[in-house]
């Protein structure tokens, strides 16, 4: 089984939609991540967690938010989705202050 | 000036060459650099990681760094087809502060 699982793996939705990409682990990693990537600008960090009780803003987390429900498991909600929200979504994990990052398969979203 | 350059590609080369992919760097602070590897619709895959100057060679891959320069390179010795991939280059200046990724250079390897 894989050890960083998110789904769903594709999801298309409407303007104005409230939608939810979960993360799971099986790690026991204690920090995750999440990030968009796009043609062209490669990865980019919006949110991320050290710990359950901890959540920090990344490069691009206007329009996002996020919940840390267990050490396991890191969702990432869109309030109101919008067209330039269109991506893949990436979760990804560390493990205390290691440098290296391990990632889920992805969630590509498509918003009309 | 982006933190990290990376030449996006893509790069086209023939089975059993010698691939060279680069990054180069602006923040001198970054310590911990990383190659990921990523093939079509998969999430990226830790390939190589350096701490500080030097090589770092692991079966036909070699990643060096030369932080005077503030310059990556990922080498792949007699590339194969199943080589062909996104390769993306990462660092950051500590475990507590974030990746930075380049944009990544699509690499294919042909037969």
């Amino acid at each position: 089984d894989a050890d960083v699982t998110q789904t769903p793996r594709n999801r298309i939705t409407k303007t104005g939609k409230r939608i939810m990409l979960e993360c799971s682990q099986t790690k026991g990693h204690d920090r995750m991540y999440w990030y968009r990537q796009d043609p062209g600008l490669g990865l980019r960090l919006i949110y991320y967690s050290f710990d359950v009780k901890d959540i920090n803003k990344g490069e691009i987390s206007d329009g996002y938010s996020v919940s840390r429900q267990a050490q396991a498991k890191f969702s990432l909600s869109l309030e109101s989705a919008i067209p330039n929200q269109t991506a893949l979504y990436f979760c990804a994990t560390s493990e205390g202050t290691r440098e290296t990052q391990y990632f889920g398969p992805g969630t590509r979203l498509l918003v009309l | 000036q982006k933190e990290v350059e990376q030449d996006p590609g893509p790069l086209s080369v023939p089975e059993g060459a010698i691939v060279s992919l680069n990054c180069t760097y602006s923040n001198s602070a970054f310590q911990y650099f990383m190659w990921y590897r990523q093939y079509s619709r998969k999430g990226p895959e830790l390939l190589m990681y350096t701490y500080s100057s030097g090589n770092k060679e692991d079966g036909r891959f070699t990643a060096q760094v030369d932080k005077s320069s503030k310059y990556i390179s990922l080498f792949i010795r007699d590339s194969q087809p199943s080589d062909s991939a996104t390769y993306l280059c990462a660092m950051t200046q500590s475990g507590n502060t974030p990746l930075v990724f380049g944009k990544g250079t699509r690499l294919s390897v042909i037969a």
